[in-house]
């Protein structure tokens, strides 16, 4: 079964500056990797997904995300942060034909002016 | 498009109480629907999941059940609510490429 680790609980980054959220996933095959960002009281929002093909990921307001299968990992980023990006962003890993996604602890984004 | 609702978004239910949380899908047929669980601080635990009308996969056991009486609606619910049955649900459903999609959530306070 897949599993997904996310190593950072939680990250304070300041206004303007880069974001990279790490992910590192377990399957035997390539997965399916998705991005998800949740704002305090809201339900999960898709940033973006990765499927096959080109390993660099474009989504959703301005984050990018990168494949690396040698290192099993699927690493979000932005390279400059605005204070309503503060969230939680949950890695997830999926296989495929299975129903289901294997969703990582999450990791908290806080943005300082 | 496809849209997600669920109902209602805010609940507070003594112990004892029954549950029922509803979640329709609209703009796709036959979708796979599930409910997940948000505790606070934790993580997202995945509760049920359905296929079709009338089939319902648990994944842990606990006080909850789930139906789906229809193909674009699926319910949570419980007979005895608990304290530990507090938290955040939200209702997905699948589209293509197993990308899931979520619900507003629903904050349930069990006091």
């Amino acid at each position: 079964a897949q599993s997904v680790t996310q190593p950072d609980i939680h990250i304070t980054v300041s206004e303007g500056a880069s974001l990279e959220l790490r992910c590192n996933y377990s399957y035997g095959a390539t997965p399916y990797l998705f991005w998800y960002v949740q704002s305090p009281g809201q339900g999960l929002q898709l940033l973006l997904k990765y499927f096959s093909g080109d390993t660099l990921v474009q989504g959703i307001k301005g984050f990018e995300a990168e494949f690396k299968r040698s290192q099993s990992s699927f690493n979000l980023r932005k390279p400059s942060v605005h204070w309503s990006d503060a969230a939680e962003y949950f890695c997830a890993v999926g296989a495929p034909g299975d129903y289901k996604l294997s969703f990582g602890a999450g990791t908290t984004v806080t943005v300082r002016a | 498009s496809q849209t997600i609702h669920q109902w209602p978004a805010t609940l507070v239910q003594p112990v004892g109480s029954p549950l029922s949380l509803e979640c329709t899908v609209e703009g796709t047929s036959n979708p796979n629907l599930y409910w997940y669980r948000q505790a606070a601080g934790r993580g997202l635990q995945l509760l049920f999941y359905s296929v079709g009308i009338g089939q319902i996969s648990s994944e842990v056991p606990q006080n909850l059940s789930a139906s789906r009486p229809q193909d674009r609606q699926f319910i949570l619910s419980s007979k005895k609510l608990l304290l530990s049955d507090s938290g955040f649900y939200l209702c997905a459903w699948r589209a293509s490429g197993n990308t899931i999609y979520f619900g507003e959530g629903s904050w349930l306070t069990v006091v």
